[in-house]
């Protein structure tokens, strides 16, 4: 199975603040990678699918880059309802893969 | 606006086999276009990939849990289960149903709607 790791784990930031996320692949997964963030009690959203593409109905503050092992998600200016956990997925191979998280916090 | 809802016992047995139902509401299962899948977050733990069918009942599985999960789709009633055979505490977890974007739509496999999951807790 594809290994996914993310930095950091967690993060705390205040409104406004341009926040970057890392997930990194244990093999290319060329840009085969989603972004979801995820809310206590709620469903997870997907935010960025295919590295770089803007799921419909989320804001532009979140973007996507990256290719081969290492992609980044970047929001660029923070908002209250912002706040939760972010997660990557690469799709390149089954099974499936997630990382393990990363949490923002109120700075 | 789709929506996608899990149903089950809350507590199973070890030993004995989960079973879940996901409803799906806005859309139709039969459309053709999508795969309807699972994933499960045990307390504290990441996400895991369980699998994923096609209204046609095609499904494919996570190699890890291959051996004891069974997804099945049903059209009249506009859902699809899960079913995960000889449990133990290890497969305590959030479980959530969510709609699977083939590639072939979207130039990479992403899960586009989920469920809010339903808490399993295996235990005697």
């Amino acid at each position: 199975d594809i290994q996914m790791t993310q930095s950091p784990s967690s993060l705390s930031a205040s409104v406004g603040d341009r926040v970057t996320i890392t997930c990194r692949a244990s093999q290319s997964i060329s840009t085969h990678l989603n972004w979801y963030q995820h809310k206590p009690g709620k469903a997870p959203k997907v935010l960025i699918y295919g590295t770089s593409s803007l799921q419909s109905g989320v804001p532009s503050r979140f973007s996507g880059s990256g290719s081969g092992t290492d992609f980044t998600l970047t929001i660029s200016s923070l908002q209250p309802e912002d706040f939760a956990t972010y997660y990557c997925q690469q799709s390149y191979t089954s099974p499936f893969t997630f990382g393990p998280g990363t949490r923002v916090d109120i700075k | 606006q789709l929506q996608l809802q899990e149903s089950g016992p809350g507590l199973v047995k070890p030993s004995e086999t989960l079973s879940l139902t996901c409803t799906v509401s806005g859309g139709s299962i039969s459309s053709g276009l999508y795969y309807w899948g699972w994933i499960r977050q045990p307390p504290g733990k990441g996400l895991e990939y369980i699998g994923s069918t096609y209204y046609s009942g095609n499904s494919f599985y996570n190699p890890s849990l291959k051996s004891r999960v069974t997804i099945l789709v049903d059209t009249s009633k506009n859902q699809f289960s899960l079913k995960l055979s000889s449990v133990t505490a290890a497969d305590t977890a959030v479980y959530y149903c969510a709609r699977h974007v083939p590639e072939v739509a979207a130039g990479t496999d992403y899960f586009d709607y989920w469920g809010q999951g339903t808490l399993v807790t295996v235990s005697s």
